[in-house]
């Protein structure tokens, strides 16, 4: 059974940092890539960064230098570390799996999001 | 960044009734688009991934179609638990986009 539970969303103020957590279970992290994904209040979806299954990075421009992903083998966990943040990353933000054989990123399992509110 | 346009932003049916939404991506991105539904609160879940392909557990009443540029989600004979916000998303390139989303309001 696959499965991604998050932590540690909660209210910063801008220019703080704050660190997400997604524990998965059911898969192994060495062959599947995670992303982070984000969803500001009543907007749509928007895609944050990528994890690959042998570790590497890749940002979207407005996080790139103030987020790094990162993960622990030994703690099936994967980490949004998130630095100088600003009202505008306001949002839901969620952790997600990669489709195991697709080849391609399409999103088949999710975590439960983390509400991150930078507000002063 | 590829832009994915999504339409229409909201849609009012009547359970049974056919529904249609459509994305059209800036440029050509072959199949690579997937399509998710995210009901009230929850996280998004896996429709259609390839354009076409049904994930697995998913209603077969949900069909994708498109290549290219223009691509389609059709939910047929509208149930009520389809009551939802659906969104599309390319996988050509980074960043990784989604459409706007379209919220499918039952009548």
């Amino acid at each position: 059974q696959v499965s991604l539970v998050q932590s540690g969303g909660r209210v910063v103020q801008p220019g703080t940092s704050l660190r997400l957590s997604c524990v998965v279970s059911g898969f192994s992290l060495s062959n599947t890539a995670v992303h982070w994904v984000r969803q500001a209040p009543g907007r749509g979806l928007e895609w944050v960064a990528l994890l690959s299954s042998v570790g590497n990075n890749h940002y979207r421009d407005s996080v790139q230098g103030r987020f790094t992903v990162s993960r622990d083998l030994s703690r099936n966990t994967v980490s949004l570390q998130m630095n100088d943040l600003r009202h505008e990353d306001t949002g839901v933000y969620f952790c997600t799996r990669r489709r195991p054989v697709s080849g391609v990123d399409y999103f088949d399992s999710w975590g439960q999001g983390s509400l991150v509110t930078v507000s002063s | 960044d590829i832009q994915m346009t999504q339409s229409p932003s909201s849609v009012s049916a009547s359970v049974g009734d056919r529904v249609t939404i459509t994305c059209r991506a800036s440029e050509a991105i072959n199949n690579w688009v997937a399509w998710y539904q995210q009901k009230p609160g929850k996280a998004p879940t896996l429709l259609i991934f390839g354009a076409t392909s049904l994930q697995d557990g998913v209603p077969s009443r949900f069909r994708g179609s498109g290549s290219g540029t223009d691509f389609t989600l059709t939910i047929n004979s509208l149930q009520p638990e389809d009551l939802a916000t659906y969104f599309c998303q390319e996988a050509k390139s980074f960043p990784l986009t989604f459409g706007g989303g379209t919220k499918v309001e039952i009548k």
